[in-house]
């Protein structure tokens, strides 16, 4: 089936730092979603891009859609404590399912 | 606007009992989407209903199933519980297709 490949699992930065991570695939997709989900709750909605070489922004985060669709980048700029969490990149296709990356976890260090 | 609601939050049950869990969408929206969530597998698809129907189905045994009711609440059933339905099972709701999925906090589910 189907799947989206984020990397890195996991990041351990420094606050203050930026972040980069990104989303790949095989496959060309039309919708790029970005959540981010905080330990005991449910995934939030970050960012939602629909155009392939769309660059959206939401605060300090930054999300672009690749010009070949077949990937997505989020970064984090200046990076702060509540940051923390688990990234998913999510994107639907046949039938319109909504599959999901295994996530980014990221670590800030005091 | 309120956002998505799960009830319960927590669950625990045996073996070979059956689930009941329970989610209200935002207001408007008539898609309720469900998925099951563990460290191993990370977010699967269960089943999407639209309109009281099913619209969409994942790969899971026919121990899951759902339903929709007129105002878009949606009910999920597990039934002859295993211990690997051990999960977070998380509910998202949206407008239509093409719209992004907004989610609840999900029932967290425990098998002993």
């Amino acid at each position: 089936g189907q799947q989206l490949n984020q990397s890195p699992q996991s990041m351990f930065i420094q606050e203050g730092e930026d972040v980069s991570m990104n989303c790949t695939s095989s496959s060309i997709f039309n919708t790029w979603l970005w959540y981010k989900q905080d330990p005991g709750e449910g995934p939030v909605l970050l960012i939602a891009l629909y155009k392939a070489g769309e660059l959206t922004s939401n605060g300090r985060l930054t999300a672009q859609f690749g010009i070949t669709r077949k990937d997505s980048f989020l970064n984090i700029s200046a990076s702060i404590p509540s940051d923390v969490g688990i990234y998913f990149c999510a994107s639907p296709y046949r039938d319109d399912k909504i599959i999901f990356g295994k996530g980014t976890r990221l670590h800030i260090l005091p | 606007k309120a956002g998505v609601t799960q009830t319960p939050r927590y669950l625990i049950k045996t073996r070979g009992q059956q689930v009941t869990l329970s989610c209200s969408p935002i207001s408007g929206h008539r898609s309720v989407s469900w998925y099951q969530q563990t460290p191993g597998q990370g977010l699967q698809f269960l089943f999407e209903y639209f309109s009281e129907t099913q619209r969409n189905k994942g790969n899971f045994p026919g121990r899951f199933s759902g339903r929709q009711f007129s105002n878009s609440r949606s009910e999920m059933n597990v039934s002859t519980l295993e211990l690997g339905d051990s999960a977070l099972y998380l509910c998202a709701s949206r407008t239509d297709r093409e719209q992004p999925q907004h989610f609840g906090d999900g029932t967290r589910l425990s098998i002993l």
